[in-house]
C-alpha cells in the first residue's frame, strides 16, 4: 500500500544534540512538507519542497534543516539552535496543484514525537 | 487575529447526535476548504474537501462553505464513538499555496 513512513515514532534528545527525523513516501508525490503540532496551536509549517534538490522555508524554519536528494525522502534535522523542540512532528506529501485540480490535498504520515530531556 | 479560527472544544455529545463543527476565516482569497480527522497520536487524514461555496455530502458527513460569511462547517449525522477525534479545518487559495490550518476541535462521542 502507498503511504508515508515516519521514523522513529518516539525520540528523546538531550539538550545540545541534533536529531534527524526520517520521512519516506511511495506515493510518487512531488511535494513534501514538515509540520510541527503543539497543543492549542494547530499545525505550523516548518519546510516544504516542491521538487528534488529544492526546498523553501515555512513559517517556523529557525532551528531546523532539511534536504531533498531523492523524490521519496525528505528528512528533517532538529538542531541545537531550536530552543523549544519538544513537539509532535508530521511529514506530509501532495501532488502539486497542477495535477490535483488545485486542492493540493495533503497525505500525512503517523508522526514522530520528540521530547527533550 | 488568526487567519483561521476554530473552537478547540472539547465538544461532548451522546452517540447518535448530530455534530456541527465550524471554522471562520479572514482571507477572502481562500478557495479550497478541507476537513481532516486526527485520532490521538496519529497523523491527520482527509475527510472531505470542497471548492468555493456550497455543500458536499459523503455518507454521514456534510461539508458546507459560506464564502459570503467566511464560515465553513462540518456536520456529522448519527455520530458514533469511533468519531471521537480532533477535527482540523484547513484552507488555501489557488495555485501552489500553503494550507492554513485551524487549531482543531476535539470531539468526544459517548456510548
Amino acid at each position: 500500500d502507498g503511504g508515508i513512513t515516519q521514523s522513529p515514532k518516539y525520540l528523546f534528545r538531550k539538550e545540545g544534540q541534533n536529531v534527524t527525523l526520517s520521512c519516506e513516501q511511495n506515493l510518487n508525490h512531488d511535494a513534501m512538507y514538515w509540520y510541527r503540532q503543539d497543543p492549542g496551536q494547530g499545525l505550523r509549517l516548518i519546510y516544504y519542497s516542491q521538487i528534488v534538490n529544492d526546498f523553501q522555508k515555512g513559517d517556523i524554519a529557525e532551528g531546523y534543516s532539511v534536504s531533498r536528494e531523492k523524490k521519496e525522502s525528505f528528512p528533517l534535522t532538529v538542531t541545537s539552535a531550536q530552543k523549544n523542540p519538544t513537539a509532535f512532528y508530521l511529514c506530509a506529501s501532495s501532488i502539486p496543484a497542477g495535477y490535483s485540480s488545485g486542492a493540493n490535498v495533503l497525505t500525512f504520515g503517523a508522526g514522530s514525537r520528540l521530547t527533550v530531556l | 487575529q488568526k487567519e483561521v479560527e476554530q473552537d478547540p472544544g472539547p465538544l461532548s455529545v451522546p452517540e447518535g447526535a448530530i455534530v456541527s463543527l465550524n471554522c471562520t476565516y479572514s482571507n477572502s482569497a481562500f478557495q479550497y476548504f478541507m476537513w481532516y480527522r486526527q485520532y490521538s497520536r496519529k497523523g491527520p487524514e482527509l475527510l472531505m474537501y470542497t471548492y468555493s461555496s456550497g455543500n458536499k455530502e459523503d455518507g454521514r458527513f456534510t461539508a458546507q462553505v459560506d464564502k459570503s460569511s467566511k464560515y465553513i462547517s462540518l456536520f456529522i449525522r448519527d455520530s458514533q464513538p469511533s468519531d471521537s477525534a480532533t477535527y482540523l479545518c484547513a484552507m488555501k487559495g489557488t495555485g501552489f499555496q500553503k494550507l492554513v490550518f485551524g487549531t482543531g476541535t476535539r470531539l468526544l462521542v459517548s456510548p
